[in-house]
């Protein structure tokens, strides 16, 4: 399984777009990049996923280059609300996935 | 359609006792995992079922845990002789029976076990 790194913890005012990036230097033909958030004492929710170039939803963006071998989630405008932990991970087909220790995002008014 | 359901939310034991965490996939979902997470870190895979068959069992301890995931009503992770060290959060999540990379896995809020 790919292993991901991305950073400890991250801070940012109400307002500001968010961007945070996992490298993923041995990710195979087949894994895509999911991105989760989890707030304190509850499961991880399912934010955005994405295999090349650009995926957007109603919650975030994400960019993926073309060696893939990293990734960015942007997240626009912050609110107080987005204060939790996201988590990168790579997922094969059929996978159980691999949290890491995620990035702690601190959104300050 | 309702979320992934566990029960109970909040389980106390003491050390020796068992414990039974309880998981309701979504609707149509016939994929279950089980994670753990100790405070202040990252879930930890520990099974993967589907209906009547353990699939990946490769993160749970090799003693005194089990999951089963029967044909009819809720995944069971039982954990016997509880110790202290089992205390932490415990996360279901179900995901539909496709195989493809981009199913998604749906999370339940967890059980929270205290072992004293």
């Amino acid at each position: 399984l790919a292993k991901t790194t991305q950073p400890i913890s991250m801070d940012s005012y109400e307002g500001q777009e968010v961007n945070i990036t996992c490298s993923h230097n041995n990710i195979a033909t087949n894994d895509y990049i999911t991105w989760y958030q989890q707030f304190p004492s509850q499961g991880p929710r399912f934010i955005i996923q994405g295999y090349k170039t650009k995926v957007t939803n109603e919650v975030a963006s994400l960019f993926i280059p073309a060696d893939r071998k990293s990734s960015t989630l942007s997240l626009p405008r912050v609110s107080l609300s987005d204060t939790a932990v996201y988590y990168c991970l790579v997922k094969a087909a059929g996978n159980k996935l691999t949290f890491g220790g995620g990035t702690r995002v601190l959104v300050k008014p | 359609n309702a979320g992934v359901m566990q029960n109970p939310r909040h389980l106390v034991r003491r050390r020796g006792q068992e414990a039974r965490l309880r998981c309701s996939p979504m609707k149509g979902h016939s994929h279950v995992y089980w994670y753990r997470q100790l405070p202040e870190e990252g879930l930890k895979f520990m099974v993967y079922l589907q209906k009547e068959n353990i699939i990946d069992e490769s993160g749970m301890p090799k003693e005194r845990f089990s999951a089963e995931f029967p044909k009819e009503g809720p995944s069971i992770l039982r954990i016997q002789q509880v110790v202290r060290g089992d205390s932490a959060a415990y996360f279901c999540a179900s995901s539909p029976a496709s195989e493809r990379p981009t199913e998604t896995q749906y999370f339940g809020p967890g059980t929270r076990l205290l072992v004293l």
